[in-house]
């Protein structure tokens, strides 16, 4: 069942100033990473992927690192603003015989201080 | 493109009633579509995966009596839950993979049910 009571971990960062979310993952047969950026009340919004061959991509803003040997995520934003404010959710996609499987870590709330 | 749109928004229904929640894929034809639940302050679980014209796959632990999963075309899927109870109530998001590219997904808005 689910767990009851959680607290969602939260970062809070001055406008302007760098953000790093960070995210252990637990299959190291996942192939696949992707961030979502979730607001109260709306669906998740993707953000950046990254594939298991690689190890950092970015994109505007954005750039996420990939540590295999320790099964770690991170999400850098750069030069936060208020409207980076959200729940911030790491995914590991595991694809076996045609069927895919993809798997939020437990999310963190991104709190941007104006 | 690549849009997902949830019906309806919201709803609130009494126990024991049924409630049936739509899922379409606007511009683009969705072979997979996933359905996940999330609980306040909690990630998404994913309760089933539904193959356009097949059983849906569901996750261990989600009844399949009742959380009936029907993918009748590539732009629809429905989620009916049976027999609703409060402990139902939650919030819960569909999202969609287009044929040929079955590792992405377009999440929904998502649906908040409550039920009283």
């Amino acid at each position: 069942g689910e767990s009851v009571g959680l607290h969602l971990p939260t970062l809070s960062v001055q406008e302007g100033d760098n953000s790093i979310i960070n995210c252990a993952y637990s299959n190291s047969a996942s192939d696949y990473f992707i961030w979502y950026k979730q607001e109260s009340g709306k669906g998740p919004q993707f953000i950046i992927d990254i594939r298991s061959n690689m190890d950092k991509r970015q994109g505007q803003r954005v750039t996420v690192l990939l540590n295999k040997t320790v099964k770690h995520l991170s999400l850098q934003i750069a030069a936060t603003q208020p409207g980076d404010s959200a729940v911030y959710f790491c995914a590991e996609n595991l694809t076996s015989g045609g069927y895919q499987k993809v798997t939020f870590g437990t999310g963190t709330k991104l709190q941007v201080i104006p | 493109g690549a849009v997902v749109s949830q019906h309806p928004s919201w709803v609130i229904c009494k126990s024991g009633t049924s409630v049936k929640i739509e899922c379409r894929s606007l511009d683009f034809q969705a072979t997979t579509m996933f359905w996940y639940r999330q609980f306040p302050k909690q990630s998404l679980m994913l309760m089933a995966t539904s193959n356009e014209g097949s059983k849906a796959t569901y996750e261990q632990g989600v009844e399949k009596d009742k959380f009936l999963i029907n993918h009748a075309s590539l732009t629809l899927s429905t989620l009916t839950v049976t027999s609703a109870h409060p402990e139902d109530s939650s919030f819960y998001i569909c999202s969609a993979s287009p044929a040929g590219s079955t590792d992405t997904q377009y999440f929904g808005p998502g649906t908040r049910l409550t039920v009283l």
